[in-house]
């Protein structure tokens, strides 16, 4: 069964410095989205991006976070100035058409640690 | 805003029962709910889905349940096995249908 990729399983990097987390969504998905998990709490939405553009973003996705689609496989999360808060697992998903037609699928995940 | 809720942080229970596992959400207008299950180390893995339009769905050994009257979505496992012991998370579509926003989770232990 296809599955989404995330790479590195786990970043760690030291406050002030920019991290970027990889993902590789179902190939024949259209729709990507970021969410993020503080350790031992519940999933939260970052944000979700069509068509070459974000869709929605939380509140939590503030200026320092970017999204792209670099080439027609890859979809990255940048944040450019790493915060200690930021520490959480970082899940990247996708689905082939928006919800509630089809539902998400995550990739394992990238744990972020910043120290 | 929008919110989900579990009702027990953690359940335990004995290979071969089974188990149930309870949500409530907020938003009346709701319309697309989705449990998932994730293993240690691991992400969501897609469970089971309904749709308002619906009270019961059914899956392999799984089964939920949605009372839009009291917001509350259950989650039915059939002789559970020590293979299903995760955390479960339910999950709604936001009122945009542009983002799920998940429940802190149910700890699932069972025991042979």
């Amino acid at each position: 069964e296809p599955e989404v990729t995330q790479t590195p399983s786990h970043q760690v990097t030291q406050m002030g410095q920019e991290v970027i987390l990889r993902c590789v969504p179902i190939s024949n998905h259209l729709y990507f989205y970021w969410y993020r998990q503080i350790l031992g709490q519940k999933v939260e939405f970052l944000v979700s991006f069509y068509n070459n553009e974000i869709s929605e973003k939380s509140e939590i996705f503030d200026d320092q976070f970017s999204v792209e689609r670099p080439d027609g496989s890859n979809f990255t999360l940048k944040i450019r100035s790493t915060k200690l808060e930021d520490s959480a697992m970082y899940f990247c998903a996708s689905s082939r058409t928006p919800n509630p037609n089809s539902p998400l699928h995550f990739g394992n995940g990238t744990r972020l640690t910043v120290t | 805003g929008e919110s989900v809720g579990l009702h027990l942080p953690t359940l335990s229970v004995q290979e071969g029962d089974n188990s149930i596992i309870n949500c409530a959400y907020s938003n009346s207008a709701s319309d697309y709910f989705i449990w998932y299950k994730q293993e240690s180390g691991k992400g969501p893995q897609f469970i089971i889905d309904i749709r308002s339009n619906m009270d019961k769905r059914q899956g392999q050994r799984v089964t939920v349940l949605l009372n839009k009257t009291v917001k509350h979505l259950s989650l039915q496992i059939a002789a559970t096995q020590p293979g299903d012991s995760a955390v479960y998370f339910c999950a709604v579509l936001n009122q945009a249908g542009t983002a799920l926003i998940f429940g802190k989770g149910t700890t699932l232990s069972v025991s042979s």
